[in-house]
């Protein structure tokens, strides 16, 4: 059973940039949520998608917006980089909304 | 406000010691789960532990378990016999239902050989 896969790994992108954050969940799993971690904290809870639908969001800007396809593999997108953006953004997904969420290795993102 | 707060910033402990790993939270909500996330430098975060709030019994898994005090809003947990594998951040979590996860600012955990 594959995990969850995120890509790219690392990223370079300069302020006012728009960047596209990939996520394939796991094998079964309906719903996947995002979070950015800043340098030194604990990861804050960006949105969440479920059966295509977003499904909750966390306090971040309009900026930030995501997809998730049929297959339930999900895009984050963020236009109009701020160099506050920097950031490890992690993927998750879950069986449904309630249960258990496993994490992807992250995308590491640099805004210069 | 949710909020979870976790007040060592660093631990230290000798290998094959016991390490225990404070927790505190914020919630008007009786029903909820909590979390102990293992993150090593590989940056991938692993589910240590899991707790029901439902539950009175301290979830254990194997080397780890945790000390669950709901009146007092305190989620423990202790590592025993600690291993150079340990050496990680560790994340307390809080959720409620399908509801966001929301993370403490983290532990970082040395394991002294």
């Amino acid at each position: 059973e594959t995990g969850v896969t995120q890509s790219p790994t690392h990223l370079i992108k300069t302020r006012g940039q728009q960047v596209t954050l990939r996520c394939s969940s796991q094998s079964g799993h309906n719903t996947v949520s995002w979070y950015q971690q800043a340098l030194g904290q604990g990861p804050q809870f960006i949105f969440q998608y479920y059966r295509e639908e977003e499904n909750g969001r966390g306090n971040f800007p309009p900026r930030f917006s995501g997809l998730q396809f049929p297959n339930y593999s999900s895009e984050l997108n963020v236009n109009a980089l701020e160099l506050d953006d920097s950031a490890l953004y992690l993927c998750a997904s879950s069986k449904t909304r309630i249960d258990e969420q496993f994490f992807g290795p992250g995308t590491r993102l640099t805004v210069l | 406000a949710q909020t979870v707060t976790q007040s060592q910033p660093e631990m230290s402990v000798q290998e094959a010691e016991t390490v225990t790993l404070s927790c505190t939270y914020d919630t008007s909500e009786s029903d909820y789960y909590l979390f102990w996330y293992k993150q090593p430098p590989s940056r991938q975060m692993i589910l240590v532990i899991r707790q029901e709030a439902y539950k009175q019994q301290n979830a254990t898994e194997n080397r780890f378990s945790v000390n669950f005090q709901k009146a007092a809003k305190s989620f423990s947990l202790k590592i025993s016999d600690s291993q150079l594998g340990d050496a990680a951040m560790y994340f307390c979590a809080y959720r409620i239902r399908d509801d966001k996860i929301i993370f403490g600012k983290g532990t970082r955990l040395h394991i002294l050989p």
